[in-house]
This record gives C-alpha cells, structure tokens and sequence, in this order.
C-alpha cells in the first residue's frame, strides 16, 4: 500500500491555465505539507495543515492555493500557471508535528510551456 | 534560525569504497536530525533520524550517522557503497517545538562508478 500518494505523476499544461494537484496519505497522520524542488533540487515548504488546519504559509504566490477536505488529504490548486511554476511539487506528511520525520509522496513534476 | 549546510554539492566513489556525506546545522537546542535519499525520479525516502541517545544512529540500506554536538554535524556513512547508492541525500533538522518547518540542506549527489 502507498503511504503517500500524489496524482498526478506528471503534468504539462500552458501559461495561464488552472490546475490541480492531489494527495493522500493512509498513515494516519495529522500534519500535511506542500513542498516545492526546483531544478537545482532545492527543497522549499509551501504549506502545511494539520487537521485541516493552516498552520504554515510560507511566501508563496496567492495563485497557490491548499485546500484539506480532511486530515488525509491535501490538494494544491495554481491559478494562472506563469513558467516560472515549472518544479517537482511534493506532498508530504508526519505524525508529530512540523519538526519531526516526515514522509514523501513520489511527486509531481509540473511543466509550463 | 535554523539553517543545515552541506558543504559537497557533488561527490564521486567508486562501487566498494567507503562514503562520508558532510552535514552541519545551527540551532539553539537539541536538535532533531535527519537523512533523506532523493533517488532520480523518485520521492525522498527516510534513511535515519536522530532525536536523542545514542550518538550514532543505524538506518536503512546500511548507513549510519554521527550526531556530534561539539561540531554541530551529523555526517551520514556506509562502509561500501553499492552502484544503487548513488542519488541525492539530503540532511534536515526540526524541532518538536511550535510550528517549525524541518530545513532542508541543498543536497549532495553521490556518484558510483565501477
């Protein structure tokens, strides 16, 4: 069974556009995040959640927005996509709070032409 | 501020060598520890943690790690590296306290040749 998991895998789509990301995780836990990596591979928190919750927002575009119908899942909606979006978004999640082990999705690597 | 620096951004071995990834990190208190391995095309998968005890952690896939507190560093080892071993590691440091983010360092990619 996947712990964490991020639909979609890959996504292309063209500046202006809206899109979704989705994530779900069966391991019970409370805290959700949003993570973006760059193509220097450099990791930066976007969000979290925890029970539903927004606890952390980062300085992020207000076109990001989080959303968590519940504790297991958290999607990312991106209004107007700019080139710049171009990334590997991950989700993530943990039991303890923000500062403890965290647990990856697989990704999403989102492409804007 | 909490901040994790990983000085190598690229290191090579060969397959059967040793490996010593550098990790060090500032932060006022104890802190919590961590090892993540970014293989291409994948998530980041847990390699260890460290969180208090015994200064040495044992992981996954046969590493281990040293927190020494005098040197604020937490350098990852493996006594042989196998060619499945190269990909991105990551080190991270937490806190338990408030809604502190983990910081993430900016990754060092190992490469194995034969």
């Amino acid at each position: 069974d996947t712990a964490v998991s991020q639909t979609p895998k890959y996504l292309v789509t063209q500046m202006g556009n809206d899109k979704s990301i989705k994530c779900e995780q069966n391991l019970g836990h409370d805290t959700m995040y949003w993570y973006k990596q760059d193509s220097k591979k450099f990791l930066k928190i976007m969000f979290s959640y925890n029970n539903k919750e927004l606890i952390i927002n980062e300085t992020v575009p207000n076109r990001f927005s989080p959303k968590s119908p519940d504790k297991a899942h958290l999607n990312l909606h991106i209004n107007s996509l700019e080139l710049g979006d171009s990334a590997v978004y991950f989700c993530a999640s943990s039991q303890f709070g923000t500062g403890s082990e965290q647990y990856f999705g697989p990704g999403t690597r989102l492409t804007v032409t | 501020a909490q901040s994790v620096t990983q000085p190598d951004i690229h290191i090579t071995v060969s397959e059967g060598a040793s490996l010593e990834l550098r990790c060090n990190y500032s932060y006022g208190a104890t802190p919590y520890l961590f090892w993540y391995v970014q293989s291409p095309g994948q998530g980041l998968q847990l390699l260890l943690k460290y969180f208090s005890g015994d200064t040495l952690v044992q992981g996954i896939k046969g590493f281990e790690a040293e927190f020494k507190r005098s040197q604020s560093s937490f350098n990852l080892r493996k006594p042989s590296v196998h060619w499945s071993d190269a990909a991105e590691y990551f080190c991270a440091v937490g806190s338990l306290s408030g809604n502190t983010p983990l910081v993430f360092g900016k990754g060092t990619r190992l490469s194995v040749i034969a």
